[in-house]
């Protein structure tokens, strides 16, 4: 069972671009959360998504970023009209199960880091 | 609304020394906190798990304590070694299933 993959480990876009990030979870995960950490920052939370559904959003910028979790395939976090402040390390993380529920799972992947320029 | 500090910022000690790290948190009402370790550039490691009912919890040089009702969580690194060097975060999770990290500490061990 592979981990969490998340792609591109790398990303370069120039202002004005759009960037899109893909996150697989662990096989059997339906839970989907996804974060962003700014130099020299803790991560902090932007989306928690579930099969198709947002659950919580609370943490996305109100503009230019969008989430989804389709029936197939990866989760996708899209940054459009990218600007230099959205240059960060960008971490997606999956639970088979809510993170309050037992036992608590919750794996991390490698990060994608977006750099704009 | 849930807040997590660290203290320090930032920490070197000689090798070999036992250290500790601190965290807090504002909000008691959690279900767990976590240990993680990330190195420059890459992805998060696990360290340790408390689940909220539990008072600590051990893995190998790696000893982790926690007090709810006073919100600090401390990390306690013995012997500690050049490899050791790393950026700690904390975090708690929420009832509402949000994780709240800290700002993390970043340690070096002096060889």
């Amino acid at each position: 069972n592979a981990g969490v993959m998340q792609n591109p480990r790398h990303l370069v876009r120039r202002r004005g671009q759009e960037a899109r990030l893909r996150c697989s979870p662990m096989k059997g995960h339906s839970h989907v959360y996804w974060y962003r950490q700014l130099p020299e920052e803790g991560l902090k939370f932007m989306v928690y998504l579930q099969k198709e559904n947002i659950i919580d959003e609370s943490g996305m910028p109100k503009e230019r970023f969008s989430a989804e979790f389709p029936k197939e395939g990866p989760s996708i976090l899209r940054i459009q009209q990218v600007v230099r402040g959205d240059s960060a390390a960008y971490f997606c993380a999956s639970s088979p199960r809510p993170l309050s529920t037992v036992p608590y799972e919750q794996y991390f992947g490698p990060g994608t880091r977006l750099t704009v320029t | 609304k849930q807040e997590v500090t660290q203290i320090p910022a930032a920490l070197s000690v000689p090798e070999g020394e036992n250290l500790v790290l601190n965290c807090s948190f504002t909000d008691s009402a959690i279900y767990n906190l976590q240990w993680f370790r990330q190195d420059p550039g890459k992805g998060l490691t696990s360290l340790l798990l408390i689940q909220s009912s539990q008072r600590e919890q051990t893995s190998g040089r790696l000893n982790a304590s926690l007090d709810k009702s006073s919100g600090r969580s401390t990390l306690y690194i013995a012997a500690s070694q050049p490899g050791d060097s790393a950026t700690y975060l904390c975090a708690v999770v929420n009832r509402d299933d949000k994780i709240i990290f800290g700002k993390g500490t970043r340690l070096h061990i002096l060889p």
